[in-house]
């Protein structure tokens, strides 16, 4: 069976604070995807990252960076310098060859 | 390209009325998704569909619940008869196909049945 798992329900940081979202997943496939997706207030879903399974490098955008380790089957997303704009429910999300499956999502406010 | 486009952006039914939520997949994708949003579910998969295809149901709530893709640029969820705790936000996404799963997303249908 596959999995995500969000444990962080809410995070509340003021502005420029450093924030790290936690991703952990299941899966038994030996190739799947894992991705990040944005949903600001708005209610749209903004696709932010994807990454296969065989590639454990980190990446980086800007103020953004995910950590991708397969050895804790977890994939967390920090976000360097938070600003008010960051305010948004973000999703970690899991595929495999056939379908997307969703965390519940972390809901994360940046005051000024 | 437009993106994915959903129809209607916001839904307001009476209980027991049928419902169509339509959407537009992004030209060229094979894969489409209709996923469901609430506060206490979360995102749910309902259904999804390849080449037109549906290939897994298994999220579709019960029988009240139908969706199809007649071609590779129309699918249609209905639900029928509609029932107060169906209310919810209501996501299409496509993509190119099951091994490229970058999903894009319409902008929802914002269904409430009163």
């Amino acid at each position: 069976a596959q999995k995500v798992t969000q444990a962080q329900t809410e995070i509340s940081v003021v502005e420029k604070e450093d924030v790290t979202l936690d991703c952990v997943y299941e899966t038994r496939d030996t190739t799947y995807y894992l991705f990040w997706y944005k949903q600001p207030p708005s209610g749209e879903l903004v696709f932010l990252i994807r990454r296969n399974s065989f590639d454990e490098q980190n990446e980086i955008s800007g103020r953004y960076s995910w950590n991708f380790q397969k050895s804790t089957s977890s994939f967390n997303f920090t976000i360097t310098a938070s600003q008010v704009v960051d305010s948004a429910v973000y999703f970690c999300a899991l595929a495999n060859t056939d379908k997307l499956i969703f965390g519940t999502g972390t809901r994360l406010q940046v005051f000024p | 390209d437009a993106g994915v486009i959903q129809s209607p952006r916001h839904e307001v039914t009476e209980m027991g009325q049928e419902v169509t939520l339509r959407c537009k997949p992004i030209s060229g994708h094979n894969s489409l998704f209709w996923y469901r949003q609430t506060m206490m579910r979360g995102l749910e998969l309902l259904i999804y569909f390849n080449n037109n295809v549906p290939i897994d149901d298994s999220g579709m709530p019960e029988d009240r619940f139908s969706a199809k893709m007649p071609n590779a640029s129309f699918s249609t969820l209905k639900i029928q008869p509609s029932e107060p705790r169906d209310s919810a936000v209501y996501f299409c996404a496509s993509s190119y196909g099951p091994t490229d799963i970058e999903a894009f997303f319409g902008q929802g249908t914002r269904l409430t049945v009163v």
